[in-house]
């Protein structure tokens, strides 16, 4: 069982333009929601995150738009640059008791073509 | 600022022989501090977490243990490795309470032959 899935499962933008990768989840409880960048060989690193209390989330380049209704949520990436080529895991958690665990989604990887 | 360290780098293994991975934290006291494991090219899946000192959870069986000697140390360990094992093995850490951030280590990259 999927809790938490992502769409496209690969993605071509070119430079400038604006990537937008999907996510959807089951499990209502969730109500934290970070997105992760990856580069081949290296950890994940945390790239923005949103609780299901908000609508959106903004930090420079990157958005989070979440819809609690339909459990749906999307990062933007606007001007994007050949840099952000890498992988992006969205993932979800809810009150764990402190452990805090993580359900990732099967990621998005990105291709920005100059 | 807070560092997280993973050792070794990478590893090969032959099927059957054991396995020691680890990780420090240096920065930051009690945090919990977690196990990922990562087929190449897929998802990261949760295998361990320890929210204190000699204290570990496990959410995957996956023929692997861990343990947490120190307040900043957590080790993944298994007496016979298999052909499944092989991947990438991160840890991770969070704030002990009121903060659900997790941060990752660089990794381990483990090949069984």
């Amino acid at each position: 069982q999927q809790q938490v899935r992502q769409s496209p499962q690969s993605l071509t933008v070119w430079e400038g333009e604006t990537a937008i990768l999907n996510c959807s989840y089951e499990n209502s409880a969730f109500d934290y929601f970070p997105w992760y960048q990856q580069f081949p060989g290296e950890g994940p690193a945390l790239l923005i995150a949103i609780r299901s209390v908000s609508d959106k989330k903004e930090d420079g380049r990157f958005t989070i738009f979440f819809n609690k209704r339909e459990k749906k949520l999307s990062l933007h990436i606007t001007d994007s640059q050949p840099g952000d080529s890498a992988t992006y895991f969205c993932a979800a958690s809810g009150d764990q008791g402190g452990s805090a665990k993580l359900i990732f989604g099967e990621g998005t990887k990105l291709t920005v073509s100059s | 600022a807070q560092t997280i360290h993973q050792w070794p780098v990478a590893e090969i293994k032959a099927v059957g022989s054991p396995l020691s991975l680890g990780c420090t934290i240096k920065g930051k006291s009690s945090p919990n501090l977690y196990w990922y494991w990562q087929a190449t090219g897929g998802t990261l899946q949760q295998l361990f977490y320890s929210i204190t000192v000699g204290q570990v959870e496990s959410v995957v069986q996956l023929n692997l243990s861990a343990s947490r000697p120190k307040d900043d140390q957590f080790i993944l360990s298994t007496e016979k490795l298999l052909l499944s094992h092989s991947g990438f093995y991160l840890c991770a850490w969070s704030p002990q309470w009121g903060s659900y951030e997790q941060y990752f280590g660089p990794g381990t990259r483990l090949t069984v032959l």
